[in-house]
């Protein structure tokens, strides 16, 4: 079982709505990352937090808002999609790297959206 | 930059056989860490296997082992004793250890599609 809950699983949505992705963990860890997945493509990067605080953000278009409220939610706020935001969408979560610890990033089972 | 390789688009074995997925990688960093992560119809992301650059020792973890060369930047998967179970994509990731910001990228393979016949 995932240490790594994301909420709703399914998710379809016009492209005037407003909706939320909800991610948590409870495994202490201080980093939390967002990752969208086209099918039969590795995942690709949207956002890292680290200790609460927006680390990484790769140029992702603003119609997508991440929230971290705290250290163990991550939220992804979804305003006016388009048809080709249609992904799977992954929250992770890791330890920070240590000077003897590598960082070993764990998923959560995703969210399936789907914009019309 | 780093780049990753796997070959093999899709792979089918009979269940029991052993089966080996190839990765190979391009980097000029001498610390790392390699990773399998293993993706099945129902799109959930495991993590198989770590493996960091500085240990000589192959990683296993019960079926799944590596066999990881750095002089050649290669590290398979091998998976002994196939089960259904294990028909998914199977995605070879590498991350730097280094800067900060590294610490958070995980460079991906294209992925292999391994299939476990009956």
């Amino acid at each position: 079982d995932t240490e790594v809950t994301q909420t709703p699983k399914h998710l379809v949505m016009g492209m005037t709505n407003k909706k939320s992705l909800k991610c948590e963990q409870h495994m202490g860890h201080r980093a939390m990352y967002w990752y969208k997945q086209k099918a039969k493509k590795p995942p690709e990067l949207m956002f890292v937090y680290s200790y609460e605080k927006l680390s990484i953000n790769e140029s992702v278009p603003s119609r997508f808002s991440p929230e971290c409220p705290n250290s163990s939610l991550l939220n992804l706020h979804l305003h006016a999609l388009q048809p080709e935001d249609s992904a799977l969408y992954l929250c992770a979560s890791s330890q920070p790297r240590t000077l003897y610890s590598g960082n070993t990033i764990y998923f959560g089972e995703g969210s399936w959206l789907t914009v019309v | 930059a780093q780049t990753v390789t796997q070959s093999q688009p899709e792979m089918s074995v009979q269940e029991a056989e052993t089966v080996t997925l190839s990765c190979t990688y391009d980097t000029s960093e001498n610390n790392y860490y390699l990773f399998w992560y293993k993706q099945p119809p129902s799109r959930q992301m495991i993590l198989v296997i770590r493996q960091e650059a500085y240990k000589q020792q192959n990683a296993t973890e019960n079926r799944f082992s590596v066999n990881f060369q750095k002089a050649a930047k290669s590290f398979s998967l091998k998976i002994s004793d196939s089960q259904l179970g294990d028909t998914a994509m199977y995605f070879c990731a590498f991350m730097k250890h280094g800067s900060q910001d590294s610490n958070y990228q995980l460079i991906w393979g294209a992925g292999t599609k391994l299939i476990i016949k009956p």
